[in-house]
């Protein structure tokens, strides 16, 4: 079945470090992929996504490009702030979109 | 402002006692979905919904029961809860029951200790 994995964590950095998550997936079909990040004591929010192979999606200074040759889909922003601290989890939603999977997650801390 | 709203947002029960947490969405989406997170698993989901009176499994539907009696509600019924099912749960719905470019909308999470 599908599936989603992405690096365990936590990882640490500094404030204005480059940051990269890496996600890897296996599906059939043409899957959507999407991050969503949780910040401390709140649900999930989408952070950014993309739908068809080598579509870059983009926000808040995030992006990630669908990588259908290496069934990836990594996460990156070149200078990370303390505010970016949250758990991050890569998901994908296949044709017929009845269910998302989601990786375990990635805690982030980033440090004054 | 649109929104998923779940209560409670936290309780703490003992095994045995049936709880219900609900879950309403007023964006008028036809899909929605439970889901259970617990440290190192990511999210799991429970049971989902296609629209009004259409339910199905998920990957770890043991122990939980919904119904979907109205567009907008959702609700995730423990009817003999044991300390296995202690976790942080997610209800989350989406504008159309299959499309898979749409994001899922979360709720802010209800945290279940069940002792």
């Amino acid at each position: 079945g599908d599936s989603v994995t992405q690096m365990e964590g936590p990882v640490t950095l500094s404030e204005e470090a480059f940051l990269t998550i890496n996600c890897t997936y296996t599906a059939t079909g043409y899957p959507s992929l999407f991050w969503y990040v949780q910040y401390p004591g709140e649900g999930l929010q989408l952070l950014l996504k993309a739908t068809k192979a080598d579509d870059k999606g983009s926000n808040k200074g995030f992006e990630a490009t669908y990588r259908k040759e290496t069934t990836s889909f990594h996460l990156e922003k070149g200078s990370v702030q303390v505010s970016d601290s949250a758990v991050y989890f890569c998901a994908l939603r296949n044709t017929g979109g009845f269910k998302t999977i989601f990786g375990a997650g990635t805690r982030l801390f980033v440090k004054a | 402002e649109a929104q998923v709203t779940q209560n409670p947002r936290y309780l703490i029960t003992v095994t045995g006692k049936k709880l219900t947490v609900t879950c309403s969405q007023n964006m008028n989406h036809e899909y929605m979905s439970w889901y259970r997170q617990d440290p190192g698993l990511g999210l799991r989901q429970i049971y989902y919904s296609m629209n009004v009176e259409v339910t199905d499994k998920g990957d770890v539907p043991e122990g939980y029961k919904v119904s979907r009696k109205e567009k907008r509600n959702f609700p995730l019924i423990l009817e003999s809860p044991s300390p296995n099912q202690t976790s942080l749960y997610f209800c989350a719905s989406s504008p159309a029951a299959s499309g898979r470019v749409r994001e899922l909308f979360f709720g802010e999470g209800s945290r279940l200790t069940v002792l």
